[in-house]
């Protein structure tokens, strides 16, 4: 079965700091991939996706993430964060011929003002 | 807008009670999908199903079992709660295969057993 890591659970940074959350998966084959974004009481909602193409793929509230074939990575990236970007981060991977999802066990990020 | 409803935000129940998690989905998605969340653990997947009364096992079945009887509605049961399924639930639903994938959620349902 198909794993995904996300390293670094808890991220404290401050406001105009930029924030960069690692994301690996262990298969071969072709993947779809995914950001989710979890806000305090909310529930999770999809902050990007990649299925093909431009490997550099940009969300929602300024997030992006780059898709490295070669390193089997998703790295999600904001260049200057928010308070309001506290939140718990989850990586997630589909693999092909499979309906269900593989998450991360996500990264706690504490943006202080 | 997709939208996924689950019965309950916060439910109390004792040891050995027999409990229905509720998940509804109006946008005609194949895809059901009971997850639990804990800290530090992320979402594991308990059960999923793909058509009306079909379903998967997933990561983390035991001591849970499903039911699908109608596409839009999809039940977690657990027959006799223990206090290690003190636990945040969410439900997820999808399309299937042959379109654009995402799972849309729930806003959970945080469960204690007492």
């Amino acid at each position: 079965a198909q794993s995904v890591s996300q390293h670094n659970h808890h991220v404290i940074l401050s406001e105009a700091a930029s924030l960069e959350l690692g994301c690996n998966y262990s298969y071969g084959g072709t993947v779809n991939l995914f950001w989710y974004v979890q806000y305090p009481g909310q529930h999770l909602q999809l902050l990007l996706k990649y299925f093909s193409g431009d490997p550099l793929v940009k969300g929602i509230k300024g997030f992006e993430a780059e898709f490295i074939k070669s390193k089997f990575s998703f790295n999600l990236r904001k260049p200057s964060v928010q308070w309001s970007d506290t939140a718990e981060y989850f990586c997630a991977v589909k693999t092909r011929g499979n309906n269900r999802l593989a998450f991360g066990k996500g990264n706690q990020v504490v943006v202080i003002p | 807008d997709v939208k996924v409803t689950q019965s309950s935000r916060y439910l109390v129940k004792r040891t050995g009670e027999k409990v229905f998690l509720e998940c509804v989905q109006d946008m005609d998605h194949e895809n059901m999908f009971w997850y639990r969340q804990d800290p530090g653990l992320g979402l594991r997947l308990i059960y999923f199903s793909y058509d009306v009364k079909m379903k998967e096992k997933g990561d983390i079945p035991e001591g849970y079992s499903v039911s699908r009887e109608k596409k839009e509605r999809f039940s977690l049961i657990l027959e006799s709660a223990s206090t290690n399924q003190t636990s945040m639930y969410l439900c997820a639903s999808s399309f299937g295969s042959g379109r654009i994938y995402e799972q849309f959620f729930g806003p959970g349902t945080r469960l204690t057993v007492l």
